[in-house]
């Protein structure tokens, strides 16, 4: 079956400007996760969400970085402003049930931005 | 809090050689430990994991056992091949938590 899809693969934008990033988790899966990672480094965990609900936003670096799931199902996380620091691998997992423990997460291939 | 620690790499072996790949955590409680690989231009696949003490987890030739005394996960196969370079991510998760905490990776480049 398909896996967790991310779009677009890639982003190139100017400082300033705002970008949304989409996730489309397995289908079925109840939770979704957003991690950050830096060139080098493993992925940071950025929110997470069951179902529609937002469970954690601990993550997320400042009020620029907003996310949703509104259905429950696809996720968009959305940076307003962007700044050269925003400049990352953006990856997206899911997991079946409600998360936590021992659950596999299951990564999609990421969006890496670049802002100029 | 909870963190992990990965040996610096880049590894670099020759095809059939023993891999070790050191992973070392902190956590409170009884985690979970996991290991992902990340192939070129792909992303993150979860590799093996381990959710008590002494649990073994293995696949495609790989090893990992839990070591509480020793707070480590080490990653091991015993004949590596071209195939096998990519980076290797260790993780946690904690008890009633769903975060994940990685590692830094650490890259593994196999000659034939």
């Amino acid at each position: 079956g398909a896996g967790v899809s991310q779009s677009p693969r890639y982003k190139v934008t100017k400082r300033g400007q705002d970008v949304a990033l989409r996730c489309d988790p397995i289908s079925g899966h109840v939770s979704l996760y957003w991690y950050r990672q830096a060139l080098g480094q493993g992925p940071e965990f950025l929110t997470y969400f069951n179902y529609e609900a937002q469970q954690d936003k601990s993550g997320l670096p400042n009020d620029r970085f907003s996310a949703e799931r509104p259905e429950g199902s696809i996720s968009t996380l959305t940076i307003q402003r962007t700044e050269q620091r925003d400049s990352a691998m953006y990856r997206c997992a899911s997991s079946l049930a409600g998360g936590g423990g021992s659950e596999t997460q299951y990564f999609g291939p990421g969006t890496r931005l670049l802002v100029l | 809090g909870n963190s992990v620690t990965q040996m610096e790499g880049p590894v670099t072996l020759s095809e059939e050689a023993f891999l070790t790949i050191n992973c070392t955590y902190t956590a409170t409680g009884y985690p979970s430990l996991f290991w992902y690989v990340q192939y070129p231009g792909e992303g993150l696949q979860l590799l093996l994991k381990a959710t008590k003490a002494d649990d073994k987890g293995s696949n495609k030739g790989f090893e990992a056992t839990y070591r509480k005394e020793t707070t480590s996960f080490h990653l091991e196969k015993g004949s590596v091949q071209v195939s096998d370079s990519a980076v290797y991510f260790c993780a946690l998760t904690n008890s009633g938590t769903y975060k994940y905490i990685f590692g830094t990776g650490t890259r593994l480049k196999v000659l034939a």
